[in-house]
C-alpha cells in the first residue's frame, strides 16, 4: 500500500495524558498537512509543512499541540496534557508540489475520557 | 475569512434517485473548488475539482460546475447506487500561501437504499 499512512489508527487516553499521533505521507510527496475532524463536522486545518519546514500554524494549535517533520519524511503530532475537548479524528495528508491534490490518510482517533 | 456550507443532511434515496448536494462558498479570491467523499472506514478520497469559473468537474457519474454568480458548486449524479452510500464533503482551496489550503464544509452523509 503506497498511500499515507497513519499510526496508531485509534488511542483512548486519560485526561492529562500526553500522546503522539504518526503520519508517513506518500513517499514522493513534499507537502504534509494535518487536520482535526469532530463528529459531525468537516476537517479543520492545524498545519502544513514543506519538507522539513512547518510553514503555517492554525490558531487551534494551542501551545499543547507541536507539530515535527524531521528530515521531511515522516511527521508526528503530539498533544500534552490531553483535555477532553481535544477528542477528535486526527487526519494527516500529502500532496506533491506540481498538482497540489491531497491525498489523505485514514486518521487516528483520539478518546480523552 | 473564507467558507464553505453545505446542505444538511441526511440525504436518503432509493437506488437509481437523482442526487444533488447543494455547496455555496465565501471566499475573497479565486478558489479551486472541490468534492471529497469519505466511505464508512476510509479516508476522505478526492472525487472531482473545478479550478476555475464555469469548470465542470466529473468523475464516477458524478458532476458539479463551479458558478461564480451564485458561488456555488452543487454536486449531482443522475442514478446514485447503494455503494454511493458515504459522507460528501465539498470544500474550497486557498492557494493564497502557495499552497493548497483546503476549507471544508460540514458534510453531508448519504445514504441509498435498495
Amino acid at each position: 500500500d503506497t498511500g499515507v499512512s497513519q499510526n496508531p489508527r485509534h488511542k483512548i487516553t486519560k485526561r492529562g495524558q500526553n500522546v503522539t499521533f504518526r503520519c508517513d505521507p506518500i513517499s514522493e510527496h513534499n507537502r504534509l498537512y494535518w487536520y482535526r475532524q469532530t463528529l459531525g463536522q468537516g476537517p479543520e486545518f492545524l498545519t502544513y509543512f514543506q519538507n522539513e519546514a512547518q510553514l503555517e500554524k492554525s490558531r487551534l494549535l494551542s501551545d499543547r499541540f507541536s507539530a515535527e517533520r524531521p528530515k521531511g519524511s515522516f511527521s508526528t503530532l503530539e498533544i500534552q496534557r490531553t483535555e477532553q475537548g481535544d477528542s477528535a479524528m486526527y487526519l494527516c495528508a500529502s500532496s506533491p508540489p506540481v498538482t497540489g491534490e491531497l491525498f489523505f490518510g485514514e486518521g487516528s482517533r483520539l478518546t480523552v475520557l | 475569512g473564507d467558507s464553505v456550507t453545505q446542505m444538511e443532511g441526511p440525504v436518503t434515496l432509493s437506488e437509481e434517485a437523482f442526487l444533488t448536494i447543494n455547496c455555496t462558498y465565501t471566499a475573497t479570491g479565486y478558489p479551486s473548488l472541490f468534492w471529497y467523499v469519505q466511505y464508512p472506514g476510509e479516508g476522505l478520497q478526492l472525487l472531482l475539482k473545478a479550478t476555475k469559473a464555469d469548470d465542470k468537474g466529473s468523475n464516477k457519474g458524478f458532476e458539479a460546475t463551479y458558478r461564480k454568480e451564485t458561488t456555488s458548486f452543487h454536486l449531482e449524479k443522475g442514478s446514485v447506487q447503494v455503494s454511493d452510500s458515504a459522507v460528501y464533503f465539498c470544500a474550497l482551496g486557498d492557494f493564497s500561501g502557495g499552497y493548497n489550503k483546503l476549507i471544508f464544509g460540514a458534510g453531508t452523509r448519504l445514504a441509498v437504499h435498495p
